[in-house]
């Protein structure tokens, strides 16, 4: 089945890097998401990536996928307090999108 | 451009009665996609349309579950004879090419 599965809390100091990760099921997939969602809004796209790539980098963010052990990670470089928001993985394929619990991240000074 | 917006933002009604959200997504995404967020919980996918035409819907979308694109623009999601299990975001997302989907700020119903 499909099932896509997050731990809830992460809370890291300003300034550190920061490592959400995720497992998904469905080795089907062939794209795999990032989201942000913070208070009362809804989802930003932060990133994606094919699921024939090892690693993608975007700024401060750096997504790693081990396609063997079905793993993705969103690593963010120099966490600030506006990081602090709810991270959700994804996967695809796109036009039907399967969501995890989501990470709450919380940054502290 | 403003991005997709949806309106209301916020619905609170009896059990029973319907109700219908409305969601217009950014100018020219010919993709349109329905999904409901409950507490603690991430997006569950209804429906989508390219188009006017609905591809694809959930078995989450029950029969007292409808939504329509009628001109391909806006969409409308209306729900019969609300239920208390029926409380929670539901979300709208708009795309092009179904690799970027941008996300309305949502509806949160609240059914009593």
């Amino acid at each position: 089945g499909e099932d896509v599965e997050q731990s809830l809390f992460l809370s890291v100091r300003e300034g550190d890097s920061s490592v959400i990760n995720c497992t998904y099921t469905d080795s089907s997939s062939t794209y795999l998401y990032w989201y942000k969602q913070e208070p009362g809004a809804g989802l930003q796209l932060l990133t994606y990536i094919f699921s024939n790539m090892d690693m993608k980098q975007d700024q401060r963010l750096t997504v790693l996928l081990n396609k063997k052990d079905k793993h993705l990670s969103l690593r963010i470089a120099d966490t600030q307090t506006g990081d602090s928001a709810i991270y959700f993985c994804a996967e695809g394929p796109a036009d039907k999108l399967i969501f995890g619990t989501g990470t709450r991240l919380q940054v502290f000074p | 451009d403003t991005g997709v917006s949806q309106d209301p933002r916020h619905k609170i009604t009896k059990r029973g009665q319907n109700v219908t959200f409305r969601c217009d997504p950014i100018s020219e995404h010919n993709r349109l996609y329905w999904y409901r967020q409950t507490l603690g919980q991430g997006p569950e996918f209804l429906t989508y349309f390219q188009n006017e035409a609905q591809l694809e819907k959930s078995r989450l979308l029950s029969d007292r579950f409808s939504a329509e694109r009628p001109k391909g623009s806006f969409s409308t999601l209306e729900i019969q004879r609300t239920e208390q299990g029926d409380s929670a975001m539901y979300l709208c997302a708009s795309s092009t090419d179904s690799l970027e989907q941008y996300f309305g700020p949502g509806t949160r119903l609240t059914v009593t």
